[in-house]
């Protein structure tokens, strides 16, 4: 089966780093996503990894060991409006997505 | 159009009326799907069209739910009988088949069954 686990809440602190855990279980593995979802709206794609290693674009970097059934979502130089949901996801029967419950960041000033 | 567009954003019905939820994708991708987002919960997937292939409706929770899309394009959630459980945001999202299928979410429906 799926199975995706990811913080419930973190805080953050503006201008810090956050670095947002995610592990997963799954049968077969065809990459991990990260979504970014405000209050309300719709979620926003952030960041695909298929291959182990960290990929960097700008202030978000996401990193990926599949042997270790891992991945994070670093986030530098927070600002208020990183303050949202970050969705970990991982397709499962190649086109449907699995999510976790999300992580709730909040960043204060 | 730019993005994918859901109407109502918000729907207040009755327990037990029948409400029926759109999503017009983004034009040219050719899968779609719905997912349902309750309170703490992460999104659970309903149901997935792509192309003219007969839809994967392994998410639907009870017959109450049906869904269907219209030339490819336009879709059509449809919730009958609404129970109190049902209330939740559904999402739809489109994508291009292939490659790194990144969904692209609308802002949702907000159900809520009184």
């Amino acid at each position: 089966g799926q199975n995706i686990d990811q913080p419930t809440e973190m805080t953050a602190t503006e201008g810090a780093i956050v670095q947002i855990n995610c592990t997963y279980q799954t049968s077969g593995f065809n990459g991990l996503f990260w979504y970014q979802q405000h209050a309300g709206e719709a979620p926003t794609f952030l960041s695909y990894n298929v291959l182990d290693g960290l990929e960097e674009k700008g202030r978000f970097s996401s990193f990926l060991s599949r042997s270790k059934g891992y991945s994070y979502l670093l986030l530098k130089e927070l600002q208020m409006k990183d303050s949202a949901s970050y969705l970990c996801a991982v397709p499962f029967n190649t086109d449907k997505l699995i999510f976790g419950t999300g992580t709730r960041l909040q960043v204060f000033p | 159009g730019a993005g994918v567009s859901q109407s109502p954003s918000n729907k207040v019905t009755e327990k037990g009326k029948d409400v029926e939820l759109r999503c017009d994708p983004i034009s040219g991708h050719t899968a779609l799907y719905w997912y349902r987002q309750s309170l703490g919960q992460g999104l659970e997937f309903l149901i997935y069209f792509q192309g003219n292939s007969a839809p994967d409706k392994s998410g639907l929770p009870s017959d109450r739910f049906s869904a269907e899309r219209t030339g490819g394009s336009v879709s059509t959630l449809t919730i009958q009988r609404t129970q109190q459980e049902d209330s939740a945001v559904y999402l739809c999202a489109s994508s291009l088949v292939g490659g790194e299928n990144i969904q692209y979410f609308g802002a949702g429906t907000r159900l809520s069954v009184l």
